[in-house]
């Protein structure tokens, strides 16, 4: 089955310490997002890529950064310098420039950080 | 900029009636789109319906219609028949524009809907 997949589930961060997100996805999508959602909020866009080794940031980039190497995968650091990463991240995709009329982004199941 | 608003407290319905989900946004863009997700507690944002604002028709999918109002700038969505297992938070998006490089999303803060036995 085609999808996308984030690991890991549960992810705990010291003080001081980077940490990366996977994000996986097999449905061929030209585009990949990553979104944070605080509790009882909407998401906020952190960072999104339209092509393989092209990204630009969101709304909420700073303390963040990706890289897109592959079509397939687009990895988010939370860096030491997000002093508040505690949050529920979720990663999408969609088919982007490929694509035409309604472009749903297709979402993985998430990641939860907590900082130790 | 584009901005969505939910301000519905969180909604109850008993199983099997109608319930209604307000949504208003606000773009000066002439294109765009606008999605409804569902998260359940499990976390995952499951995709129910997309509005183009172009489209003449209300967009329907199963249990869950689009109440598009352009003028008003409202894109509430109805869910008919509700089940127990459409208890979930659900998000209003709206993307710039309708085509597939435009397809970044903005979300509301989302309404919390319950549905009783």
């Amino acid at each position: 089955d085609g999808g996308i997949t984030q690991s890991p589930k549960y992810l705990f961060r010291k003080e001081g310490q980077n940490v990366t997100l996977s994000c996986e996805q097999n449905l061929n999508h030209d585009a990949m997002y990553w979104y944070r959602q605080d509790p009882g909020q909407g998401l906020r866009l952190i960072y999104y890529s339209q092509i393989v080794n092209d990204f630009q940031k969101g709304d909420i980039a700073e303390g963040y950064s990706v890289s897109r190497e592959k079509k397939e995968s687009f990895p988010l650091t939370v860096t030491s310098a997000q002093k508040n990463p505690t949050a529920f991240y979720l990663c999408a995709s969609s088919l982007g420039r490929s694509g035409t009329g309604s472009q749903p982004q297709h979402f993985g199941d998430g990641t939860r950080l907590s900082i130790l | 900029a584009q901005k969505i608003t939910q301000t519905q407290p969180g909604m109850f319905v008993q199983e099997k009636e109608a319930v209604t989900l307000d949504c208003t946004y606000d773009t000066s863009d002439p294109s765009y789109g606008l999605f409804w997700y569902k998260q359940p507690s499990s976390g995952e944002m499951i995709f129910l319906i997309y509005q183009g604002s172009y489209d003449q028709q209300n967009a329907t999918e199963g249990r869950y219609s689009l109440n598009f109002q352009k003028a008003r700038k409202s894109a509430n969505l109805v869910i008919s028949a509700s089940q127990l297992g459409d208890s979930a938070m659900y998000f209003c998006a709206m993307s710039r524009g309708i085509f597939g490089a435009n397809s970044k999303l903005t979300f509301g803060k989302g309404i919390t809907l319950s549905v009783r036995p």
